[in-house]
């Protein structure tokens, strides 16, 4: 089964610094593709920034960029400028190669605060 | 930029009530998704579609039901709400497999 691993339940990160939060996932498929959604605390999911496994180059989406470790498994998401508007759940997420590689798997999520 | 549109917002339903989810997204993506959300969790798969007539089901898909007559609408069935179903559910489309974009979520509880 695929499996996505987010280790820290909460961040705090001062306002205007940058903030990585840790995301692991497991597949053996070659061919996946990885996703970060913010959860803000009214309960919309909204989409970050996507990453496939085959892009040479780490996607980036404005202050949002995503550290792609293959070897290590690895999809980190660095916030940079934090907002006190970034405060919110963020949930890491892959596409699920046993069900034709369309739906999530999601993990727990972590709780980012952005301290002024 | 109605984008994915989910009603009721909020429900709450006695045990063995049943009702339905509406969800309709004006995007013209082919798949749309149901997931559910319990407190302090990430999202679990129910039912998805990659197309009209086509269904099929998730990794919690009992006590559900769905079904895809165009490619607008994917409403969900609830059937004999039992309190393990109070949750958040989201609706969720994209086109193929890009970005899924969701709905704002329904609320529902059973009591």
């Amino acid at each position: 089964a695929q499996k996505i691993t987010q280790t820290q339940p909460g961040m705090f990160v001062q306002e205007k610094e940058a903030v990585t939060l840790d995301c692991t996932y497991d597949t053996s498929d070659q061919s996946y593709g990885l996703f970060w959604y913010k959860q803000p605390s009214s309960g919309e999911m909204i989409f970050l920034i996507y990453q496939g496994s085959y892009d040479e180059q780490n996607a980036t989406e404005g202050r949002y960029s995503l550290n792609f470790q293959k070897a290590r498994k690895s999809a980190n998401l660095v916030i940079s400028a934090s907002q006190l508007g970034d405060s919110a759940m963020y949930f890491c997420a892959m596409r699920d190669p046993t069900t034709g590689n369309t739906p999530l798997v999601f993990g727990k999520g972590t709780r980012l605060s952005v301290i002024a | 930029n109605a984008g994915v549109t989910q009603t009721p917002k909020f429900r709450i339903l006695k045990i063995g009530q049943s009702m339905t989810l509406q969800c309709t997204q004006d995007m013209n993506h082919n798949y749309m998704y149901w997931y559910r959300q319990d407190p302090g969790m990430g999202l679990k798969l129910i039912y998805y579609s990659v197309g009209a007539g086509i269904t099929d089901k998730g990794e919690v898909p009992n006590g559900y039901n769905v079904s895809r007559s165009t490619t607008e609408d994917f409403p969900l069935r609830l059937e004999l709400a039992a309190p393990s179903q109070t949750s958040v559910y989201f609706c969720a489309s994209s086109y193929t497999k890009g970005p899924q974009y969701f709905g704002a979520g329904t609320r529902l509880s059973v009591l």
